[in-house]
């Protein structure tokens, strides 16, 4: 069964702590992964995607990168304005059953000043 | 652009009750999906949609119905509401296939059924 998982389930950080959040999934047929951020009561909002195992991407603080098993999103130096749920999916399949995403329960980050 | 709008924001409704989630978007995207997202368990899809006159089944289908006669709406209907389906409802839009595309999400519509 397709499934993935984000850990930890909340991390806080002081301001400036660098550290990274791991996303591991087991898929049959990787399309993409995707990362997302949601604040408190908002939808998720489009961060990142990666396709293929080597891959890395980069905004401002955050670098998402990509293995065969897991993603780790790296967060430097980070600032309150960066605390929010992050959430991490993946897209699997073929054909037509391609068009569905398959989300982590996210990982909540709070960075305190 | 407005992006993608949702209403109500809030609902409250009881076990029997009929309603519709209404959901907009005007950036002309082909893909529209339903999501509810419910603590411990992650964005589930419900329904999505590749196309006007075009519909498909998620992972999480039953109690819920979606038409799309236009490219801009993609409403959610529940048929006979039940205490499970208390939620958050989440619609999301993409120009074309999320593998390729950025999914923009509404602002979600906060659902309780008593």
């Amino acid at each position: 069964e397709d499934q993935v998982t984000q850990s930890p389930e909340a991390l806080r950080l002081q301001e400036g702590e660098s550290s990274s959040l791991n996303c591991s999934y087991t898929v049959s047929g990787l399309r993409g992964l995707f990362w997302y951020r949601q604040d408190p009561g908002k939808g998720p909002e489009f961060l990142f995607t990666l396709y293929s195992a080597g891959e890395e991407k980069e905004k401002e603080r955050l670098k998402a990168t990509l293995t065969k098993k897991e993603s780790f999103l790296h967060i430097t130096a980070p600032k309150p304005e960066d605390s929010a749920t992050y959430l991490c999916a993946v897209q699997a399949g073929y054909g037509g059953a391609t068009n569905k995403l398959i989300f982590g329960t996210g990982t909540l980050l709070a960075v305190q000043p | 652009n407005a992006g993608v709008t949702q209403t109500p924001k809030f609902q409250v409704l009881k076990t029997g009750q009929s309603m519709t989630l209404q959901c907009a978007q005007d950036m002309n995207h082909e893909y529209m999906s339903w999501y509810r997202q419910d603590p411990g368990m992650g964005l589930r899809l419900i329904h999505y949609s590749v196309g006007a006159g075009i519909t498909d089944q998620g992972e999480v289908p039953n109690g819920y119905n979606v038409s799309r006669s236009t490219t801009e709406d993609f409403p959610l209907r529940l048929l006979s509401a039940a205490p499970s389906q208390t939620s958050v409802y989440f619609c999301a839009s993409s120009l074309g296939s999320f593998s390729y595309n950025e999914q923009f999400f509404g602002p979600g519509t906060r659902l309780t059924v008593l």
